[in-house]
């Protein structure tokens, strides 16, 4: 079955410091894998998407992720970061053909200044 | 623009009423999906349809309905509301064989 772990329930940063937020995913094949974002009372937003391009992937706002079989992870970084950038992280893997989605438990990103 | 709007954005009611919230979506897409978010859960899945008259059971259906009717619409319905269904519920769309979701602005329900 697929799934992941968010390693971090909470990441505190300075503002302009770096920002990496871990995930490790399980599937039994090659997956999809994203990481959405969810501000305050908001929706969730799509950040980026890997889909067995690129293993690299760039997203929105600064944001990248790298996809790394051998570690069976998915981190995201940032390398700087922004007050605006303080939100809910969700790291997500696609569940097979199905076009569901697995959801990991999220990471909460405090940016001070 | 192309979006996806549910209703109502807060809903208070008491164990044991039924509630609907409603779901619309103008992306055309054939995928709906609704779910709830706790903290220490992230998003689980409770329905989900792939067209109309198309529906199946996530990982946490028990007392809950769905219906589609047409392409745009998933109401979601509780049949007899409980303070366990106190959450937060999020409808998201996707095209079939495409997994990226787009999803709704949220309802906050709680149930007294």
């Amino acid at each position: 079955a697929q799934s992941v772990t968010q390693l971090d329930s909470h990441v505190s940063v300075s503002e302009g410091t770096p920002v990496l937020l871990r995930c490790n995913y399980s599937s039994s094949y090659s997956p999809s894998l994203f990481w959405y974002v969810q501000h305050p009372n908001k929706g969730l937003q799509l950040l980026l998407k890997y889909t067995s391009a690129a293993t690299l992937v760039k997203g929105i706002n600064g944001f990248e992720a790298e996809f790394k079989k051998s570690e069976t992870s998915f981190h995201l970084t940032k390398p700087s970061a922004h007050m605006s950038d303080a939100a809910e992280y969700f790291c997500v893997v696609s569940d097979g053909n199905t076009d569901k989605l697995i959801f990991g438990t999220g990471t909460r990103l405090q940016v001070f200044p | 623009d192309a979006e996806i709007t549910q209703s109502p954005r807060h809903k208070i009611t008491e164990t044991g009423r039924q509630v609907t919230l409603a779901c619309h979506q103008t992306w055309n897409h054939n995928n709906m999906f609704w779910y709830r978010q706790d903290l220490g859960h992230g998003l689980r899945l409770i329905h989900y349809s792939y067209g109309v008259q198309d529906t199946n059971k996530g990982e946490v259906s028990d007392g809950y309905s769905v219906s589609r009717s047409n392409t745009e619409d998933l109401p979601l319905t509780l049949e007899s509301a409980a303070s366990s269904q106190t959450s937060v519920y999020f409808c998201a769309s996707s095209e079939t064989g495409y997994n990226e979701q787009f999803f709704g602005p949220g309802t906050r329900l709680t149930v007294l």
